[in-house]
């Protein structure tokens, strides 16, 4: 299709295991963004690639998530030991730079840990 | 710091009765972009408007239009003659600078529209 994909939709995993989550944006669009959202909250920013480098990766918890996106189209997005906390639905958004601001999401990846 | 304040958290109205959903912003940038999106069910969210800090004209799409004051920093938006497929979760949401950094997010209206 000619939006952003994610995959799983659904993850399932036990605390303690390591996850990743798959990102596939829109052809030609050059920013990519996670963001995370707990039940009954806003999206919250992890980081934003420009291209291929990490532009913004502040709101990355702690150092147990990593992100990559090597050839500047799709991203993954990892997780190590993961911890119940994690738990949340991870979505991905992409831009160009012809559209400031507007981004267009993915439905979304829901982690759950165990 | 910059925060997005959506004190609304659960709105529900019968079909056909106007909406408006509150957003509060605060940023010391002078220049910044507001949206809305909307996340239906099926969780993927859907830009509805941009507005950048240098216009104040309201704008209207339809049913819905939009209310930009930075006399009290809010960006509301008003649904009329509110349907059905309007239940969804509203989110607005504040980019500083020249838009391209990451939004942040207020916590969402969940509005329920009754047949």
């Amino acid at each position: 299709g000619a939006g952003v994909s994610q995959t799983p939709s659904n993850k399932v995993t036990e605390k303690g295991k390591y996850v990743e989550l798959r990102c596939d944006p829109i052809s030609g669009h050059t920013a990519l963004y996670w963001y995370r959202q707990s039940l009954g909250q806003g999206p919250e920013f992890l980081i934003y690639f420009q291209g291929t480098g990490a532009a913004d990766d502040s709101g990355l918890p702690n150092d147990r998530f990593f992100a990559v996106r090597p050839e500047g189209s799709v991203s993954t997005l990892k997780i190590q030991r993961t911890e119940r906390g994690d738990s949340a639905v991870y979505l991905c958004a992409s831009s160009s730079s012809l559209n400031t601001g507007e981004l267009f999401f993915g439905e979304g990846s829901r982690l759950t840990v165990l | 710091a910059q925060k997005v304040t959506q004190a609304q958290t659960e709105i529900s109205v019968v079909e056909k009765e106007d909406v408006t959903l509150d957003c509060v912003y605060e940023t010391r940038d002078t220049t910044y972009y507001l949206f809305w999106y909307k996340q239906p069910p099926s969780g993927e969210l859907v830009f509805l408007i941009r507005r950048n800090s240098f216009d104040e004209q309201n704008e209207i799409s339809g049913r819905y239009s939009w209310n930009f004051q930075k006399s009290t920093s809010s960006f509301n938006f008003t649904i009329t003659a509110s349907q059905v497929v309007d239940s969804a979760v509203y989110f607005c949401a504040l980019s500083e600078d020249s838009g391209n950094t990451p939004l942040v997010f207020g916590k969402g209206t969940r509005l329920s529209v009754i047949a």
